[in-house]
Formats: structure tokens, sequence, C-alpha cells
């Protein structure tokens, strides 16, 4: 398996403009996290599905960010409009029924 | 709350061993994981215990929980410095599509 996938792997934008952040999660795995990693906060968890479906949205910043599981092999983090507060690496990780979680490479996210 | 804490920093010499601590607060943790990033790289999963356990060792890593105490800790043997990066630990309470909560992480510099 070739892991949880995300992309882009750099993102640079404009304040203002909107951003989406995809993710393939491992092929059977079941639930799915996204999180934030800054220098100032760490890793924060912003949401997580288990089968598709939010289970936790209350690490989310604020109504600029939503976030979709439409089927089992994709997610996707959009941020609209972005601002120059939201620069960070975001994090996608999956899991299956067990204990391991994988991680994907993240996405730096940069506004200008 | 959840809460994970960590010392932020340690420096050991080549060769040496190095102990890195973890305390968590929330007692329903049933699985508790030592994760390792390398600049620029995503977070990758070192090892991880039931809460059930006191010890797991894995060649050159050793943990230890003490349950009572909410007191996690990771030992790396002879230390390389490959091993210089930040470790996290990181809390999964048992249930299901619950989320890991993670410390703010410790980074490990490994002189030779």
């Amino acid at each position: 398996d070739a892991g949880v996938i995300q992309s882009p792997r750099h993102e640079v934008t404009e304040m203002g403009q909107e951003v989406t952040l995809r993710c393939k999660p491992i092929s059977g795995h079941n639930s799915l996290f996204w999180y934030r990693q800054t220098m100032m906060r760490g890793l924060e968890l912003l949401i997580y599905f288990n089968n598709n479906v939010p289970i936790d949205d209350s690490g989310m910043p604020e109504d600029r960010f939503s976030a979709k599981m439409p089927n089992a092999s994709f997610s996707t983090l959009k941020i609209q409009p972005s601002e120059p507060r939201d620069s960070a690496v975001y994090f996608c990780a999956s899991i299956h029924r067990g204990t391991e979680a994988f991680f994907g490479q993240g996405t730096r996210l940069t506004v200008v | 709350g959840e809460d994970v804490e960590q010392s932020l920093f340690l420096s050991v010499r080549e060769g040496d061993s190095s102990v890195i601590n973890c305390t968590y607060t929330d007692s329903s943790s049933t699985y508790l994981y030592w994760y390792k990033q390398e600049p620029g790289a995503g977070l990758q999963l070192l090892t991880y215990i039931f809460s059930n356990m006191d010890m797991k060792q894995d060649q050159r890593l050793t943990v230890l929980l003490n349950k009572k105490d909410k007191h996690l800790s990771l030992r790396i043997a002879d230390t390389q410095t490959g091993d210089s990066a930040i470790y996290f630990c990181a809390e999964r309470a048992n249930q299901a599509g619950t989320a890991l909560i993670f410390g703010k992480g410790t980074t490990l510099s490994v002189s030779s």
C-alpha cells in the first residue's frame, strides 16, 4: 500500500483565496483525521471521520474551514477565504479498527 | 479534558541512552503511542502500548507505562545521530473512532 497520500505537498496562496487540501487514506481504513501543526500550538486535531461520517469537528477553528469525506477513499479540507494565520502544515491520518494510525507526508500551506 | 505533556528538549551524546518522558490526564486512555518526526517529514509511528501493559521492547526502543501515575516514557538505547528528531507522545481512548491526542513533542538532539 502507498500509505496515506496527501496533495499538494506545498501550497502558496494569497490571502482571501480558497484552498483545498486532499487526502487519500489507506484502503480499508475506516477512520480519517485532519491535524494542523504549527510551532506555537503543536499538533491540533481539526476534525475526524468514522465510516465517512464527521464525528467531532470541534477543533475546526472557524467557519472558514470545512471538511468533507464523500467516500471511503477521499477527503478534502477547504479554507475559504484563507488568511496568513492559516499558514501551517496540515496532516491527514487514517486508522483501521485497530490501533495503528498512519500519517501522510503533510501539506505545507503558506498564505501571503 | 484530555492533555498530554512532554518536556520540549533533550540533548544526549551519541552512544548514550535517551529517555523521553510524557504525562497524560485521560484515565480512559487505552492506547499510548510514540511517533517520530524528522525535519520536513510526516509522523512515523515508532511503537505503541496498550494500557494493560507496563513495558514493551522493540529493538533499541523500550516503552514504560506507569498507569497509576499516567506516565509514559520512551528509552532509546545506543542513541545515534540519525535519532535526532521530534518525538511525540499521543493517547487514544478505547472507543471506536476516537482520535489521537498529541503532546507538543520533544526535540531530541544527538551530538557526536
